[in-house]
C-alpha cells in the first residue's frame, strides 16, 4: 500500500468547514483514496472514497488533485460530534486487500 | 448500508482463560474479514486476514496459536484469545467487505478486552 502523510492534529470552529489534508505521493494508478474516522472507543466509520474524480456524499466531500498525489477531506459544517481521528488510506481494489492505518489527524471541533 | 457487528462489546476475564470474540456481517456476505488490535492512543494494527473456509493469514509478529481465527461461514468470523494475559488487554476490531467496484471495508464497533 502507498503511504500517506497527515498532520497530527487540527482545530476547527463549530459551524465552519474543516479541511483535512493528506499526502499520498507514491499512490499507484489503481489505488483508491479512502477516508475513515474513529470517534473515541468506537470502530472506524467509513466516510468517503474516490479514485480520480472529486466525490461528495451526505457526510463530506473529497477533493483529489489531478496528479493524485494529495487529497483533502472537507466537512462543510463541522459540529462537535465531528471531533475524531481522521484516517486517510490508499488501497488497491479488491475485498481481500488489507487496509493499513497510519496515525491520522486528530480533529478537535471547538465550540 | 453495510453493517458489521461484534460480540461482546466488552469483556473482562482472568489471566489464563480464553475469550472468544464474534464478528458478523449483518446484511452482506464476506469471504474476507480482517482483525485489528488497538492499544490506547495508538492506531489500529492489522493482526490477521480471515478467509472463509480456509486458514487465516497472520501478520508478522502475531502468534497464530494464541489468536485463533475461525471463519466458518460467509457472515461470521471468530477470534479466540487463548490463555489471555494482561498484556493482551486491548481494543479488538474486525472489518468486512461487501464487494463492489472499490470493495469498501466496513468496521465493527470493537470489543474491549480487559485481562485481570
Amino acid at each position: 500500500d502507498a503511504k500517506t502523510t497527515q498532520p497530527p492534529s487540527m482545530d476547527c470552529a463549530e459551524g465552519r468547514a474543516a479541511n483535512l489534508p493528506c499526502n499520498h505521493s507514491t499512490i499507484s494508478g489503481n489505488e483508491y483514496v479512502y477516508w475513515y474516522r474513529q470517534i473515541h472507543s468506537q470502530g472506524p466509520q467509513y466516510i468517503i472514497h474516490g479514485l480520480k474524480n472529486n466525490e461528495t456524499n451526505e457526510m463530506a466531500s473529497l477533493i483529489i488533485t489531478e496528479d493524485r498525489k494529495s487529497s483533502t477531506l472537507i466537512l462543510p459544517h463541522a459540529t462537535l460530534r465531528d471531533t475524531a481521528v481522521y484516517y486517510c488510506i490508499v488501497r488497491p481494489p479488491g475485498g481481500y486487500q488489507k487496509v493499513t492505518f497510519g496515525t491520522g489527524t486528530k480533529l478537535q471541533v471547538i465550540p | 448500508g453495510a453493517v458489521v457487528s461484534q460480540h461482546p462489546s466488552r469483556v473482562i476475564c482472568k489471566s489464563g482463560t480464553s475469550v472468544k470474540i464474534e464478528c458478523r456481517s449483518l446484511d452482506f456476505q464476506a469471504t474476507t474479514m480482517f482483525w485489528y488490535r488497538q492499544f490506547p492512543k495508538q492506531s489500529l494494527m492489522l493482526m490477521a486476514t480471515s478467509n472463509e473456509g480456509s486458514k487465516a493469514t497472520y501478520e508478522q509478529g502475531v502468534e497464530k496459536d494464541k489468536f485463533l481465527i475461525n471463519h466458518a461461514s460467509l457472515t461470521l468470523s471468530t477470534l479466540t484469545v487463548t490463555s489471555a494475559h494482561p498484556e493482551d488487554s486491548s481494543f479488538y476490531i474486525c472489518s468486512a467487505t461487501p464487494g463492489g467496484s472499490a470493495d469498501t471495508q466496513y468496521f465493527g464497533p470493537g470489543t474491549r478486552l480487559t485481562v485481570l
